[in-house]
């Protein structure tokens, strides 16, 4: 069965500090591994990454895929008290028109 | 270009009572997905709905719980005597084609239901 998992579930973290965000994926023939925020209210798309090795970057924001080793991560630096959120990593799964297996979210909270 | 709508925001409904979500997608996007949120847990897929098709409902409960995405107007997720368990956020996502792996899903506010 297709699975997708996060670490950490949930962290607390200063202002300026750096997160790391950990998803890793059991799925058969993976196209695709999409990462979102979600802040209460709609998940926003961050990022998609279909290659292994190539660093996709927005701002303070980052995200690498390895497709030998089976996992993801987000980089957030220097973060701030926006970046609070639930992190969703997904997985498109393929033959199944379009359908995504998301992990459970990890909750990032930012104190001042 | 208004993102995905969805309405209401927030609904309550009695136990027996009828839940209707709508969902209208990005403009030139006939792709809809309705993802539930429960409670600390991740989006779980229900169904995915080109205009006028049901294509994979395999998310769907088997009872209770319908969806359609008419020629015209929004797609609409509907429950049916709803009970406190159907509590939760309902998420629509649209996509202008087939998620082959190389395009997103933009997602809705979502629809907040609660049953007293």
């Amino acid at each position: 069965e297709d699975k997708v998992v996060q670490s950490p579930l949930s962290l607390v973290v200063h202002e300026g500090d750096t997160v790391t965000l950990n998803c890793s994926y059991e799925v058969t023939n993976f196209r695709s591994l999409l990462w979102y925020k979600q802040e209460k209210k709609a998940p926003t798309f961050l990022f998609m990454l279909t290659s292994s090795g190539i660093e996709k970057k927005s701002g303070r924001l980052s995200s690498i895929l390895d497709k030998k080793e089976l996992f993801s991560i987000l980089n957030i630096t220097a973060t701030q008290t926006g970046d609070s959120a639930i992190y969703l990593c997904a997985v498109g799964i393929p033959d199944s028109w379009g359908k995504l297996q998301f992990g459970a979210g990890t909750q990032v909270v930012v104190t001042p | 270009n208004a993102g995905v709508m969805q309405n209401p925001r927030h609904l309550v409904r009695r136990r027996g009572q009828e839940a209707r979500l709508r969902c209208s997608p990005m403009k030139g996007h006939s792709h809809v997905y309705w993802y539930r949120q429960l409670p600390e847990e991740g989006l779980k897929f229900m169904v995915y709905l080109q205009k006028e098709n049901i294509i994979d409902e395999s998310g769907m409960p088997k009872e209770r719980f319908s969806a359609e995405f008419p020629k015209e107007g929004p797609s609409i997720l509907r429950i049916q005597q709803v009970v406190r368990g159907d509590s939760a956020a309902y998420f629509c996502a649209s996509s202008p084609r087939l998620l082959t792996g190389f395009t997103e899903a933009f997602f809705g506010q979502g629809t907040r239901l609660t049953v007293v």
